[in-house]
Parts: structure tokens; C-alpha cells; sequence
């Protein structure tokens, strides 16, 4: 079965870059999640959108920016990296009456020199 | 606001040991849901089971079992003949009803449980 893809999987930037991570929901899923994993930390909830239209909001610093597109795939901008942005980041899809099961993608490592 | 609790840290076991991780949840909505995700070494998050605020029927599927009880805001997970392979760390999650018609939820983890089966 189709999962969640992640791009890229891993990357590498100065402090002061921008970085632009992408995520491409399983197919017919209407709602993308994108989650912040710093490390020996859990998950944390930074943004989602459902049909396109931004859903909820939850910890995402102003640096950071995200949409999600026609063809539902999703991107999350971050400007200004700081070193403390290093991290796993996960992206997750869900659909409408599947009981809020999130399938999360293989995450991307971002690490900020 | 929504609280998960996982406050076992490091497990442990043998292998062919049955290993049960604990999970305490807070919140004020009477709909929710309740995850157990894994995530082996190399770093995927992987779904395991999911049960509704309305389900307390326990199950069990294959080595896996839980025991969700609402008396007590608990829903552990238990591993039956843990083998090396389960030697990951296990999350908690909820997730509450959706504000926004037809979107779902965000998920709280909790602090998650490295759990060790050794040979």
C-alpha cells in the first residue's frame, strides 16, 4: 500500500539558511499533519491542513511557513534556521472517517550547522 | 487541555517476556481516540493500534493486547513473547474530536518508553 513520502530524507544547512521540506500524503487522504521531533523528545504538533485550508496551529515558530497544494502535497518553509531547529521532522496524513489515524512518513533530518 | 503520561521511561526484558507499557491520558472531551505508535532505531513512526472513547472492549491481535479502562484514564499496551525486533520506543498518543467539520485532530504523545528486549 501507498504510504506517506517524504523529501528529502535528509539535509544538511547553515545557520541563517532556509530549507524547504515536502510531503506527500497517501492518495484520497484529505488532511496533512506536519510534527517536530527534537531529539530523545516525543512529537510535536506544529501545523495541518485539511482540504488545503490551514486546520489547526500548534507550536510553529514565525520563521516557519507551510501550505498545502492542489494536489494535496504539502511543503513546510523555515527561514532564519537556527541550531536548535535540528531535528526529525514528520509529516502525517489522515482521512475524513477513519477514526483520526495519522500514518506518518519516514520523517526528514534536518541538521543546522 | 489534553495530557498524556507515560511514566515508565526504560523497560527492560528478556526475550519471550510479556511486556505491558503504561499510558494515563487527561482531557475534557468525551470524544477521543487513543494511539500506540512504535518507533524502531531507525527512526519511522509506526501505527499500532487505535481505540475510540466509546470502545472500552478490550482486544487483543496477534502478540498485541491493550486494556483501555475510562475509570482510570488508562489505556496500556501489552506485548506477548516480546521478541528483539519490538525493541523500539513506544509512544501514547490522543487525539480529540475535531473542531473543524470533517478535519481531523492533532495528536499529543507522550514522552514515549524505550523498551529493550535482549536476547
Amino acid at each position: 500500500a501507498a504510504g506517506v513520502i517524504q523529501s528529502p530524507r535528509h539535509l544538511i544547512k547553515e545557520k541563517r539558511e532556509t530549507a524547504t521540506l515536502k510531503c506527500y500524503p497517501i492518495p484520497r487522504h484529505d488532511t496533512v499533519y506536519w510534527y517536530q521531533q527534537g531529539p530523545g523528545q516525543d512529537p510535536q504538533f506544529l501545523i495541518s491542513f485539511y482540504e488545503k485550508m490551514q486546520s489547526d496551529k500548534g507550536s510553529i515558530p514565525d520563521r516557519f511557513s507551510a501550505q498545502q497544494f492542489s494536489d494535496y502535497h504539502s511543503e513546510l518553509n523555515m527561514s532564519s534556521l537556527e541550531l536548535g531547529d535540528s531535528a526529525l521532522y514528520f509529516c502525517a496524513s489522515s482521512l475524513e472517517g477513519d477514526s483520526d489515524t495519522q500514518y506518518f512518513g519516514p520523517g526528514t533530518r534536518l541538521t543546522v550547522l | 487541555a489534553q495530557k498524556v503520561t507515560q511514566a515508565q521511561t526504560e523497560i527492560s526484558v528478556v526475550e519471550k517476556e510479556d511486556v505491558t507499557l503504561d499510558c494515563v491520558y487527561e482531557t475534557r472531551d468525551t470524544t477521543y481516540y487513543l494511539f500506540w505508535y512504535k518507533q524502531p532505531p531507525s527512526g519511522e513512526l509506526v501505527f499500532l493500534i487505535r481505540r475510540n472513547s466509546f470502545d472500552e472492549q478490550n482486544e487483543i491481535s496477534g502478540r498485541y493486547s491493550w486494556n483501555f479502562q475510562k475509570s482510570t484514564s488508562s489505556f496500556n499496551f501489552t506485548i506477548t513473547a516480546s521478541q528483539v525486533v519490538d525493541s523500539a520506543v513506544y509512544f501514547c498518543a490522543l487525539s480529540e474530536a475535531g473542531i473543524y467539520t470533517g478535519a481531523n485532530s492533532k495528536l499529543t504523545f507522550g514522552k514515549g518508553i524505550t523498551l529493550s528486549v535482549r536476547p
